[in-house]
């Protein structure tokens, strides 16, 4: 399978706890995209990478939201001291720059459950 | 962001055409319209995008108005695997998309 994939899947924590997830793009898309999506809502942008380098982050949720992408390939959001606010859909999708306007592709998800 | 009003939900019956409108009267120059859907426990699947003509691909048609204040995303034959939750989304310079709520479609067979 060529698409976007995410693991885990799912993942339940207690309140408190740090969480990774983890985003595997199109392996020819330079572009890579977090969303979260809570329940009965759209997707709502989180932040963005072209290659390695993050070129908006300024609509992560808060300082314990912090995402990386360190050699332009796979990426990793991370949620620090986690809060039952933060139970919800994270999702990721990939683009490449070459289609101008073009669309994204999203991975599966990872849903955050926080006790 | 430029903004879309699209109806909460729409019904369908299988086999049959489906249009769902769009309207972004507030749409720029530089906006592109993207469509997405999202089934039941997925990701959002991109369906079709354009900037002033007319598209076709094998997912679906957008018609885009002549002054671009509104689009349809035009299904030829719905199918029960077409009930989703239909974004329109206008798409600019800028790299993230804005999702408002969305249509949610419903077939019936």
């Amino acid at each position: 399978d060529t698409g976007v994939s995410q693991d885990p899947r799912h993942k339940i924590t207690k309140r408190g706890q740090n969480v990774t997830f983890r985003c595997d793009p199109i392996s020819e898309h330079n572009r890579l995209y977090w969303y979260r999506q809570t329940l009965g809502q759209g997707p709502e942008f989180l932040t963005y990478f072209q290659n390695e380098a993050q070129l908006e982050k300024s609509r992560l949720l808060s300082d314990r939201f912090s995402a990386e992408r360190p050699k332009g390939s796979f990426s990793t959001l991370e949620i620090q001291r986690t809060e039952q606010g933060d139970s919800a859909m994270y999702l990721c999708a990939s683009s490449s720059t070459g289609t101008r306007g073009g669309g994204q592709y999203f991975g599966p998800g990872t849903r955050l459950t926080v006790t | 962001d430029a903004k879309t009003t699209q109806p909460n939900s729409m019904e369908s019956n299988e086999e049959e055409p489906v249009h769902l409108p769009c309207n972004h009267s507030t749409i720029s120059g530089t906006d592109y319209i993207h469509w997405y859907r999202q089934l039941p426990s997925q990701g959002p699947e991109y369906v079709i995008h354009g900037l002033t003509s007319n598209v076709n691909n094998r997912m679906a048609s957008l018609a885009i108005a002549e002054d671009r204040k509104s689009s349809t995303l035009i299904l030829h034959r719905a199918t029960l695997r077409d009930a989703a939750v239909y974004y329109c989304i206008l798409k600019n310079a800028g790299n993230m998309l804005t999702f408002g709520g969305g249509t949610r479609l419903m077939v019936k067979p």
